[in-house]
């Protein structure tokens, strides 16, 4: 079965510098998410992305973050100056088009955990 | 979304049905039921869902029920993998919007 695939599984890095974690969403998937889950909270939504452009961003995703997809297979988040509250793991997920009036469930990765020091 | 509620945890025997209910009685009348669950460090894992009718797939069954208030996720034989939080979320058809994830119930299963 397809799967959202997310790259690295851990990722460490100093407080101030840029991360950028990756995400291949499924092949022919059109709509693009990621949320977080800082350690024993929710998972909390950050973006979504269609047609080239965020349609939606919650009040976390300020200028720090950015999104982007470079190419028709990866799905990148970037935060440009990280905090150590950033500290948290990151899911990437995907979703296909509307076939007729039939729902489609969003497909999630196993995420990135990212550690700020 | 509606917004849904669950109970905070659940036991399990190993080998039994789980049943775990969920209430959403704001529910319209274009909104699915959608169970996800998130085994401890994972992704949440896409589960079943449903608009008024039962649904059942390998994973599991869903039942809802006709006012459409409340439903069941029922694993029908629950494994020691299936220790997880499982999360029932309101979405309108197509799904597209932003996954509001609440507290979820811990399913523990019991050898």
């Amino acid at each position: 079965e397809p799967e959202v695939t997310q790259t690295p599984s851990h990722q460490v890095t100093q407080m101030g510098q840029e991360v950028i974690l990756r995400c291949v969403p499924i092949s022919n998937h059109l709509y693009f998410y990621w949320y977080r889950q800082i350690l024993g909270q929710k998972v909390e939504f950050l973006v979504s992305f269609y047609n080239n452009e965020i349609s939606e961003k919650s009040e976390i995703f300020d200028d720090q973050f950015s999104v982007e997809r470079p190419d028709g297979s990866n799905f990148t988040l970037k935060i440009r100056s990280t905090k150590l509250e950033d500290s948290a793991m990151y899911f990437c997920a995907s979703i296909g088009a509307v076939v007729g009036r039939v729902a489609q469930p969003q497909h999630f990765g196993d995420g990135t955990r990212l550690s700020i020091l | 979304d509606a917004k849904t509620t669950q109970p905070p945890s659940m036991d399990c025997a190993e080998g039994r049905a789980a049943n775990l209910p969920c209430n959403h009685s704001t529910i319209s009348g274009n909104e699915y039921v959608y169970w996800y669950r998130q085994i401890h460090s994972q992704g949440p894992q896409y589960i079943i869902h449903g608009l008024k009718n039962n649904e059942t797939n390998e994973m599991a069954s869903l039942i809802i029920t006709e006012d459409r208030k409340s439903s069941t996720l029922i694993l029908p034989h629950a494994t020691l993998r299936d220790t997880a939080v499982y999360y029932c979320i309101v979405l309108a058809r197509g799904g597209y919007q932003k996954v509001t994830f609440g507290t979820g119930t811990k399913l523990q299963v019991i050898p």
